[in-house]
């Protein structure tokens, strides 16, 4: 499975935007880039995904390089909410073979947000 | 929509003792998935169903963990017999499919802890 290498943390304060960058230089043609996060004590929750194109949805944007080597989260007003572990997962598309749909996490970003 | 459900939330057994972890996915879920997670890393895939079919056992440490998911619908992970080294959270989390556009969705996890 191709990997993924993101910082260990980060830190922001409420309010200001967080860029959260993602290095994925092994990437294939056909793996789809995934942002997961998890908050203190739950599951990971989905926040985005995309292929080529940059993304937006109501939880926050996600720029692709135009190489796919690396994307970046951004999330536009940070709260303390959203102080948790951010992965940055490259999912197999349909050539994938038995890692079709796969998400294989890493250690992640540890974001915190200050008030 | 109720959320992906798992039972219990913590489970503390001596070592050497079995244990088992439920789930109940989101309706209309047809594929599964069972997670394990140490503590400051991400999760890990352990075993993944497509209705009552597991499709993806590979990481599955078959001598002493097994799986089910009757009907298509409810799983159970089972442990026999616990070691130290098992005490992690087992997440469970499903989605509509396998493949890109199906975000999984976790449930909160069980935390074992083997004494």
């Amino acid at each position: 499975d191709a990997k993924t290498t993101q910082p260990n943390s980060m830190e922001s304060n409420e309010e200001e935007p967080v860029h959260l960058p993602c290095n994925h230089s092994t990437i294939s043609g056909t793996d789809y880039i995934h942002w997961y996060r998890q908050l203190p004590s739950q599951g990971p929750e989905y926040v985005i995904h995309g292929l080529t194109s940059n993304v937006n949805n109501r939880m926050a944007s996600l720029a692709i390089a135009e190489d796919r080597k690396s994307s970046t989260l951004i999330l536009h007003r940070a709260t303390l909410r959203d102080a948790a572990v951010y992965y940055c997962i490259l999912r197999p598309g349909e050539s994938g073979g038995t890692s079709y749909g796969k998400l294989t996490f890493g250690q992640g970003t540890i974001l915190t947000v200050h008030p | 929509e109720a959320g992906v459900v798992q039972s219990p939330r913590y489970k503390i057994i001596e070592k050497k003792q079995p244990v088992a972890f439920w789930c109940n996915p989101i309706s209309g879920h047809n594929t599964l998935y069972w997670y394990l997670q140490n503590l400051g890393q991400g999760p890990e895939l352990l075993i993944r169903y497509e209705n009552e079919e597991a499709v993806d056992d590979s990481q599955l440490p078959k001598d002493r963990f097994s799986a089910e998911r009757l009907k298509g619908v409810d799983s159970t992970l089972k442990i026999q017999p616990a070691e130290l080294g098992d005490s992690a959270v087992y997440l469970c989390a499903s989605s509509l499919g396998p493949g890109d556009g199906y975000e999984q969705y976790f449930g909160p996890g069980t935390r074992l802890t083997v004494t």
